[in-house]
């Protein structure tokens, strides 16, 4: 069965603490991405990688980091520096083509953070 | 700067007809584009896709226009079913070497039965 898969599908934090959020795909893609979706609106880039050991901050990626040891996977940590980290966060992987053109990202299902 | 939006946060459809989901871009040098599909609570689905060389593409009850002359996406969905409710939204690439996407706000599709 291949795919994206996130884990958690919730997580609650509490203030001050570091949470780490899991992406794994065996679709054999170089590209990763993670975003955060709040309500009502639509994705923002925190990190992404295109290959292993390399990463770029994305549009919000002040209070994020990630690593990218394994092309499989892709964590998130949240750390307590992120002041509203309640939200919705998507994790997305896409083949990477040495030419013109872009391609599609694929999407995981999804953890959803709240802060207590 | 330059985005990607959306002219109608919520379209609401009769089962059965069919809808038309519009987005505006402004970045006259993006040349791919996305639709994709987001259920409650759920990771966006890819749906359809169409590159700058096209102007209409054709998937399964879906398709897509995209008028490069006013910089205009639309996604058209057949025989709109209640399944296919849902927020849709529409990307734009703006940097190929990055393979980086812009993403939109969203509308969202309301099928009465």
């Amino acid at each position: 069965d291949g795919g994206i898969t996130q884990s958690p599908k919730y997580l609650f934090r509490k203030e001050g603490q570091n949470v780490t959020l899991s992406c794994e795909q065996n679709l054999n893609h170089d590209a990763m991405y993670w975003y955060r979706q709040d309500p009502g609106q639509g994705l923002r880039l925190i990190y992404y990688s295109q290959i292993v050991n390399d990463f770029q901050k994305g549009d919000i990626a002040e209070g994020y980091s990630v690593s990218r040891e394994k092309k499989e996977s892709f964590p998130l940590t949240v750390t307590s520096a992120q002041k509203n980290p309640t939200a919705f966060y998507l994790c997305a992987s896409s083949i990477v083509r040495r030419g013109a053109f872009t391609d599609t990202q694929y999407f995981g299902p999804g953890t959803r953070l709240t802060v207590l | 700067g330059e985005s990607v939006g959306l002219h109608l946060p919520t379209l609401s459809v009769q089962e059965g007809d069919n809808s038309i989901i519009n987005c505006a871009y402004s970045n006259s040098a993006s040349d791919y584009f996305i639709w994709y599909k987001q259920e409650s609570g759920k990771g966006p689905q890819f749906i359809i896709d169409i590159r700058s060389n096209m102007d209409k593409r054709q998937g399964q009850r879906v398709t897509v226009l995209l008028n490069k002359t006013v910089k205009h996406l639309s996604l058209q969905i057949a025989a709109t079913q209640p399944g296919d409710s849902a927020v849709y939204f529409c990307a734009e690439n703006y940097n190929n070497a990055g393979n980086m996407l812009t993403f939109g706000g969203g509308t969202r599709l309301m099928v009465k039965p």
